[in-house]
């Protein structure tokens, strides 16, 4: 039974268009969202995270966006450049959980110049 | 500051003999969390220390899982014997201690190939 679902296993854009990459969760018990952000070889790298209190989170060129009543989020990134190529995994928690992150299978993003 | 290491960076071994893979943690982390990612797939919570405690193993996939964090510095998983559908990226991360939703730190993982 997979809680975080990530449809898209990949996404072209082009360099300095905005990226969005979308994730849908089925568990209303979560109540804290991340992305991560994975390049070949390397670990997951956090990105960022949104409460469930808040309905964005902006952080430089990313953006989380978290809507609760269709429980889906997504990470709009503005503008997009060649270095924002790799896999991101979007990932929940629900409080009291210890940090036990739900991840979904994530999206590679190419982002071409 | 050195972030959570993990070793061996790949191993490959055969159906049924015993791999042990290790991970140290950031300096001063309490939490310390394992993780695997099989074919692609969504990346899965293995377990969770917090020092030497296991506090929440309930992703171990069975017994022949054994994970230790002796002295609450380093942890081991083992994998005895290894089963073909063992194969995968085990991750390791750590944060600090808190309240929850502090931010991991993953290590680069191992590359476990089960032949």
């Amino acid at each position: 039974d997979q809680q975080v679902k990530q449809n898209s296993p990949s996404l072209s854009v082009q360099e300095g268009r905005i990226s969005i990459l979308n994730c849908d969760y089925t568990n209303s018990m979560f109540d804290y969202f991340l992305w991560y952000k994975k390049y070949p070889a390397e670990g997951p790298t956090f990105l960022i995270s949104i409460s469930s209190i808040k309905d964005k989170n902006e952080d430089g060129r990313f953006t989380v966006f978290l809507n609760k009543s269709a429980k889906h989020l997504s990470l709009h990134i503005v503008p997009s450049q060649p270095g924002d190529s790799a896999v991101y995994f979007c990932a929940a928690s629900a409080w009291g959980n210890g940090n036990k992150l739900v991840f979904g299978a994530g999206t590679i993003l190419r982002v071409k110049s | 500051e050195a972030g959570v290491t993990q070793f061996p960076s790949h191993s490959v071994i055969e159906k049924g003999q015993t791999v042990t893979l290790r991970c140290d943690p950031i300096s001063g982390h309490d939490n310390l969390y394992w993780y695997r990612r099989v074919m692609g797939k969504e990346i899965k919570f293995l377990l969770h220390f917090v020092k030497e405690s296991k506090q929440d193993e309930s992703g171990m996939p069975n017994n022949r899982f054994l994970a230790e964090r002796t002295g609450g510095t380093y942890s081991t998983l083992k994998v005895q014997p290894a089963e073909l559908e063992d194969s995968g990226v085990y991750f390791c991360a750590s944060s600090q201690a808190g309240t929850g939703n502090e931010k991991l730190f993953f290590g680069s993982g191992t590359q476990l190939s089960v032949l």
